[in-house]
């Protein structure tokens, strides 16, 4: 069974505090590993899709990062807009099914203090 | 703008209801999702279709029901034999099975038993 996991569960950073966020995947054969912002109230919005070890994708403060058991989500001094849940997902070749299922993490909740 | 519509963004459902939540696209996606999200828990796949007039069960069917009678609509019923649907149900699409950018979200429909 897949199984995304990440972690801290809630960062608290202060205005210009650098820091990483984690997601750890155990899957079969990896297709693909998505990034997310949420914020409260509202559907999640893409960031970043990584497909293979070793690929980074950077947007504004953000920088995504992978190896072959997980993700980083590196936020340079961040600011408060980038207060949001984090989401992690993945997809899969299991199966040889071609649908686009994603295997969610449960989140980062991350608070950026003024 | 293209994107997808979820309505209501509030619904409260009476012991013993059906009720009905509505998902438009107008992306000319393929694929949609319905997903459920709950606190400290990330989301998990109700149904997804991949076609007109064809859908499959995802992780957490039981208790809903979906059609697909148009491309650009896919409504989720929540049914009186879901035990705990008070969640916050989001619907996805993606103009294939697999794309680079994942999915495209709705906004939510945020669902409360009274």
């Amino acid at each position: 069974e897949d199984q995304v996991t990440q972690s801290p569960e809630a960062l608290r950073l202060q205005e210009g505090e650098s820091s990483s966020l984690n997601c750890s995947y155990t899957v079969s054969g990896l297709r693909g590993l998505f990034w997310y912002r949420q914020d409260p109230g509202k559907g999640p919005e893409f960031l970043f899709t990584l497909y293979s070890a070793g690929e980074e994708k950077e947007k504004e403060r953000l920088k995504a990062t992978l190896t072959k058991k997980e993700s980083f989500l590196h936020i340079t001094a961040p600011k408060p807009e980038d207060s949001a849940t984090y989401l992690c997902a993945v997809t899969t070749n299991a199966g040889g099914t071609s649908y686009g299922k994603l295997t969610f993490g449960q989140g980062t909740i991350l608070t950026v203090h003024p | 703008d293209g994107g997808i519509t979820q309505s209501p963004k509030y619904l409260f459902r009476k012991e013993g209801q059906n009720v009905t939540l509505s998902c438009e696209q107008n992306l000319n996606h393929d694929a949609m999702y319905w997903y459920r999200q709950d606190p400290g828990q990330g989301l998990r796949l109700i149904y997804y279709s991949q076609i007109v007039n064809d859908f499959q069960k995802g992780d957490i069917a039981e208790g809903y029901s979906v059609s697909r009678e148009k491309k650009e609509s896919f409504p989720l019923t929540v049914t009186s034999a879901q035990k705990n649907p008070t969640a916050f149900y989001l619907c996805a699409s993606s103009i294939e099975a697999w794309v680079s950018y994942g999915y495209t979200f709705g906004s939510g429909t945020r669902l409360t038993v009274v």
